[in-house]
């Protein structure tokens, strides 16, 4: 079956510093979505990305879907204190999403 | 707008006993899904209903867990009898297009 494999599983960045989660499909995706899920919370939908190549931005966060459709990459500039908590690529064919195990980030001010 | 509730919030419960959560999804989501993540590990995919229908149950463990959604409204998830590794936080989800709306999970420990 399909997976999806997330790397690193632990980030702690200094306050100020950039990161990236990477993420990793088996298989070709027809999208791939990202949530984040504070601590002691559920998962929150980020943003969703179809087209192969395709770069979306949330003011300090840029999602990027690789050419073939099989990976993904977050990347979080000038991180805040705000960014804690665990952030999960999910793979998408049909209606069913496979999750990554996460990145779950901690900030040292 | 009401988003995705889930209840109980917490259930400790022994093994051998008996557990149902339930989800309540937003209103007019067809679509249902219910999730697990054992700790530190990934969030699995247990099944979806398209409203009264299982869609796919293919993430379900055993046959120890029972879904239903009568009336493609609000939906249950039986845990009969626990095992120690039925430990985890279980979470709903509900969708009308693509995006999938989470509930806040009920976590659940097994003694």
């Amino acid at each position: 079956g399909q997976q999806v494999m997330q790397i690193p599983q632990y980030q702690h960045v200094q306050e100020g510093e950039d990161f990236t989660t990477y993420c990793n499909s088996s298989t070709t995706l027809s999208n791939i979505q990202w949530y984040k899920q504070r601590p002691g919370g559920h998962p929150v939908f980020l943003i969703q990305l179809v087209k192969s190549g395709e770069v979306k931005k949330q003011k300090r966060l840029t999602f990027q879907f690789g050419e073939a459709k099989k990976n993904s990459s977050l990347h979080i500039t000038a991180t805040q204190t705000t960014d804690v908590g665990t952030y999960f690529c999910a793979g998408k064919n049909d209606y069913k999403l496979s999750f990554g195990a996460g990145t779950t980030v901690t900030v040292r001010a | 707008e009401a988003g995705v509730t889930q209840f109980p919030s917490h259930s400790v419960i022994e093994k051998g006993q008996t557990v149902t959560l339930r989800c309540d999804p937003i209103s007019g989501h067809d679509n249902l899904y219910w999730y697990r993540r054992v700790m530190g590990k990934e969030i699995k995919f247990l099944l979806h209903f398209v409203k009264e229908s299982k869609q796919d149950e293919s993430g379900m463990p055993n046959n120890r867990f029972l879904a239903e959604r009568t009336g493609g409204t609000y939906s249950t998830l039986k845990v009969q009898p626990a095992e120690l590794e039925d430990s985890g936080v279980y979470f709903c989800a509900s969708s009308h297009m693509q995006t999938q709306y989470f509930g806040p999970g009920t976590r659940l420990l097994v003694l």
